[in-house]
């Protein structure tokens, strides 16, 4: 069965640094988010692209945050200087082409900053 | 701005019984989701319903839709102990497909 993975499953970095976290999609779906989970709490929404562009992003996706499709299968989410609020479960998730389908989640990466 | 409440946020339960998470969201929406998280992992994909009035059901489980009270519910039919995880509903509203997602039901069932 098809499925989201992501890399690493576990970065540990020290605060300032720049982190890459990757994934690969579903190979053909077009939809691709990011969302966070701070331990214990609920699932936020980060951003989505499509399109090889952003179509929507939250306030907590500021200008330390980019995203990235460099080739046709990773999807990538760099935190430019990261911070000690940064750490938190981050899980990308593909769609497919029609709306009303389910996004299909990677395991996630757990980010921690110290 | 659509807000997504869960109750109860914790569910301890023995096994054989029977019981209903709620899922109430602020605004209008087209689609709503259940997943279901065991601790350390991802989100499971459990239920997508899209119309009023939808019911679907697998195994010990079953979720329905009123959009009318913008209101869904999952019932869990004689709780197992594999049934213990956490579980979040989730809605997406017209125009966007980002997902807004409830503050989850740890749900504990015991012996």
């Amino acid at each position: 069965e098809p499925e989201v993975t992501q890399t690493p499953s576990h970065q540990v970095t020290q605060m300032g640094q720049e982190v890459i976290l990757r994934c690969v999609p579903i190979s053909n779906h077009l939809y691709f988010y990011w969302y966070r989970q701070i331990l214990g709490q609920k699932v936020e929404f980060l951003v989505s692209f499509y399109n090889n562009e952003i179509s929507e992003k939250s306030e907590i996706f500021d200008d330390q945050f980019s995203v990235e499709r460099p080739d046709g299968s990773n999807f990538t989410l760099k935190i430019r200087s990261t911070k000690l609020e940064d750490s938190a479960m981050y899980f990308c998730a593909s769609r497919g082409q029609l709306m009303n389908t389910e996004a299909f989640f990677g395991q996630g990466t757990r980010l921690t900053v110290v | 701005e659509l807000k997504v409440e869960q109750n109860p946020l914790f569910l301890s339960m023995q096994e054989g019984k029977n019981y209903t998470i709620y899922c109430n969201y602020s605004t209008t929406s087209d689609r709503l989701y259940w997943y279901r998280q065991d601790p350390g992992k991802s989100l499971e994909s459990l239920f997508v319903l899209l119309s009023n009035g939808a019911v679907k059901q697998e195994g010990r489980l079953m979720a329905s839709l009123d959009t009318k009270a913008r209101l869904s519910t999952l019932h869990i039919t004689a709780a197992v102990h594999d049934l213990s995880a956490t579980y979040f509903c989730a809605v997406s509203s017209y125009n966007t497909d980002k997902l807004i997602f409830g503050t989850g039901t740890r749900l504990q069932v015991f012996p």
